[in-house]
């Protein structure tokens, strides 16, 4: 199978703290796990993203890991702040080999982050 | 840096009319183009996924004769909506990137389908 799940779908968080999401996939051949953050009434912008042969990558305040025994990976948001308000999607693909490789995403998390 | 326009913004026509959209990559070679819908649950369908001058690959439940689409240069490509009814509204949204280079998929901003 070629899906990817995503978790939660609604995220609430207070200021200041941590946000989680998680997602797995299906196809284990999968070896790039990039994340988009879509503002309402805009596109998906790429925010972070990890290749198959790192298990840890941190951005700023960004930290993905992935988990490729379990077929897992997270979106972890340190220190968050109310711009961090947003859809968030995972995505997983066969990367760079084909043309015709997919980006196939997860179903989105809305996280609101609260004062 | 690398960009991708993608026009109109927003569209309305009336049911079982077509519209086409178009997405212009700028600062990269658009040698895949990918096609998404994303539904009002906010999931992305991809349509199908497209290499420069060769063959357009269409996923389940889309196909050929409802979604044409063009991809002509490592700039430009398009996508038409044909006979369009209230199940084809969404926001469509086209990926570019230089499969060859880089994994990373650069998204337009994504045109909005509103069907009368």
């Amino acid at each position: 199978g070629e899906q990817v799940e995503q978790l939660p779908s609604i995220l609430r968080v207070q200021e200041g703290s941590s946000a989680s999401i998680n997602c797995s996939y299906e196809d284990s051949a999968s070896n790039y796990f990039p994340w988009y953050k879509q503002e309402p009434g805009e596109n998906p912008k790429l925010i972070i993203d990890i290749r198959s042969n790192m298990e840890r990558k941190q951005i700023q305040e960004l930290i993905v890991l992935l988990d490729k025994k379990a077929k897992r990976f997270s979106l972890h948001i340190t220190d968050t702040q109310p711009g961090d308000s947003a859809m968030y999607f995972c995505a997983a693909s066969r990367g760079a080999s084909s043309s015709f490789s997919k980006l196939v995403f997860g179903q989105g998390t809305s996280l609101s982050v609260v004062p | 840096g690398a960009l991708v326009y993608q026009y109109p913004r927003r569209t309305i026509c009336k049911s079982g009319t077509s519209m086409r959209m178009e997405c212009q990559a700028v600062g990269f070679q658009a040698t895949s183009v990918a096609w998404y819908r994303q539904s009002p649950q906010k999931t992305f369908e991809l349509i199908a996924l497209s290499t420069v001058n060769s063959a357009i690959k269409y996923e389940q439940n889309f196909t050929q004769e409802k979604f044409p689409i063009s991809h002509p240069n490592l700039s430009f490509s398009s996508m038409t909506v044909l006979n369009a009814y209230l199940e084809d509204r969404g926001l469509y949204l086209c990926g570019a990137r230089d499969w060859g280079v880089s994994e990373t998929l650069y998204f337009g901003s994504g045109t909005r389908l509103t069907v009368l």
